[in-house]
């Protein structure tokens, strides 16, 4: 276990559909993240949030609405997804040193997703 | 903009066999760069890290990788795999003193070692 934890593991839905995933982490790191991994295609990073700001948006389509309440807890809200959208997504944590080191990022298990 | 290319997709070799897993990447600035693992079934995590230092960095279980500023490439190494070696290998870079720790990732290397 990482620390990390996204529910659900699994979830399938129609495109007309609204869902929302969630990350929770316990592990007292500001800053937390969205990754997409999709099959033959590279990690690719959606959003970030500093101490519940977004500070990036990696020119995500809208129908991906993140939501950071706290430090602990991020979601991601989808609606009318498109079936290209079926991925891993992946959320991350890290803390903050401020030193530009590169912080370890701790990963969930993730939630897999198929969109119909 | 940075990115990262990971030469072999897949690698499949022997117990006992040296592993080499290649990594470049494209930025002009000051990086870091970093080795993920991931075991079957299990989450991503970090195998080592470079920021700075000696650029010969060793990591968990045996792993080394070697930044090397001139080729812009930080390699993967092991001189004797096992059986539970078989992981999807992700290299990573940041930009030095990034805001949030944006990483790019490689689009990863599955290392299949067999008994």
């Amino acid at each position: 276990e990482t620390g990390v934890t996204q529910t659900p593991r699994h979830l399938v839905m129609g495109m007309t559909n609204k869902k929302s995933l969630k990350c929770e982490q316990h592990l007292g790191h500001n800053a937390m993240y969205w990754y997409k991994q999709s099959a033959k295609k590279p990690l690719e990073l959606m959003f970030v949030y500093n101490f519940k700001e977004q500070t990036e948006n990696n020119s995500v389509p809208s129908r991906f609405s993140p939501e950071c309440p706290n430090s602990s807890h991020l979601f991601l809200h989808l609606h009318t997804l498109q079936p290209e959208d079926s991925a891993l997504y992946l959320c991350a944590s890290s803390p903050l040193t401020g030193t530009g080191q590169g912080e370890k990022l701790f990963f969930g298990s993730g939630t897999q997703l198929s969109v119909l | 903009a940075q990115s990262v290319s990971q030469h072999n997709h897949h690698v499949i070799l022997s117990e006992a066999a040296s592993l080499e897993l290649g990594c470049n990447y494209s930025y002009g600035g000051t990086v870091n760069l970093f080795w993920y693992v991931q075991y079957p079934g299990q989450h991503l995590q970090l195998l080592l890290k470079y920021f700075s230092g000696d650029p010969l960095v060793k990591g968990i279980k045996g792993f080394e990788a070697e930044f090397i500023k001139s080729k812009f490439s930080f390699n993967l190494r092991k001189p004797s795999v096992q059986w539970s070696d078989t992981a999807e290998y992700f290299c990573a870079v940041n930009a030095r003193g990034a805001a949030g720790n944006k990483l790019t990732f490689g689009g990863g290397t599955r290392v299949l070692v067999k008994p």
